[in-house]
């Protein structure tokens, strides 16, 4: 166990809605970034965060956004849900940018 | 972006026999990092091999890194049933890791 938790495990939601995705980072680590993972395919990254800013950005549009806390946890917040959008969403923390990644087990979200 | 490109997509192989996967990048790296994951769970973090290093050992994992080739390969030696994953490598400059779309490695009992 790498000490990275998500939540929830699993989400169910209609196209259109809104969802917010929830990852406790392992203890020491001030990074956290956000990858999404379709069917058969490797993790896209989504963004990453460093002491609450954010720190890069891949390629997907502004609904998808994300937040870091002072404790270093962290949301992603995806709104006006489409049904691509489905799919294994994973955080990961490092103690440093392009250091070793912790993942934790990810949220598997299905778009109806 | 220093984006990892796995190589065979998929391998099958016997027990005991030896594993290796490919991977190429693109841009100059710090590192190039391999990972491995279960189906549908997390990304397990397997090696880490630095610019200036050309082979790594951890257990039964060994890594080469060729940095004039812009390509590392894994090495699973002895392979088990519980190898039976998917592997993924990614190289890391100052920017956010980018992942291939992996190896999935079978291996039969």
């Amino acid at each position: 166990e790498t000490g990275v938790t998500q939540s929830p495990t699993h989400l169910i939601k209609t196209r259109g809605q809104q969802v917010t995705l929830r990852c406790s980072s392992q203890s020491g680590h001030n990074t956290v970034s956000w990858y999404q993972q379709a069917l058969g395919q490797g993790p896209q990254f989504i963004f990453q965060y460093y002491r609450e800013e954010e720190n890069g950005r891949g390629n997907f549009p502004p609904r998808f956004s994300g937040l870091q806390f002072p404790n270093y946890s962290s949301e992603l917040n995806v709104n006006a849900l489409e049904l691509d959008d489905s799919a294994l969403y994973l955080c990961a923390s490092s103690q440093y940018t392009g250091e070793t990644q912790y993942f934790g087990p990810g949220t598997r979200l299905l778009v109806l | 972006s220093q984006q990892g490109e796995e190589d065979p997509q998929a391998l099958s192989i016997q027990e005991g026999e030896n594993a290796t996967m490919n991977c190429s990048y693109k841009t100059s790296i710090n590192n190039l990092q391999w990972y491995r994951q279960n189906s549908g769970r997390g990304l397990v973090h397997l090696i880490l091999i630095r610019s200036n290093e050309r082979e790594k050992h951890s257990g039964r994992l060994r890594v080469t890194l060729d940095t004039s080739k812009k390509s590392s390969s894994l090495l699973i030696t002895a392979s088990r049933a519980a190898d039976t994953a998917s592997y993924f490598c990614a190289g890391s400059g100052n920017t956010p890791l980018v992942f291939g779309k992996g190896t999935r490695l079978s291996v039969i009992a």
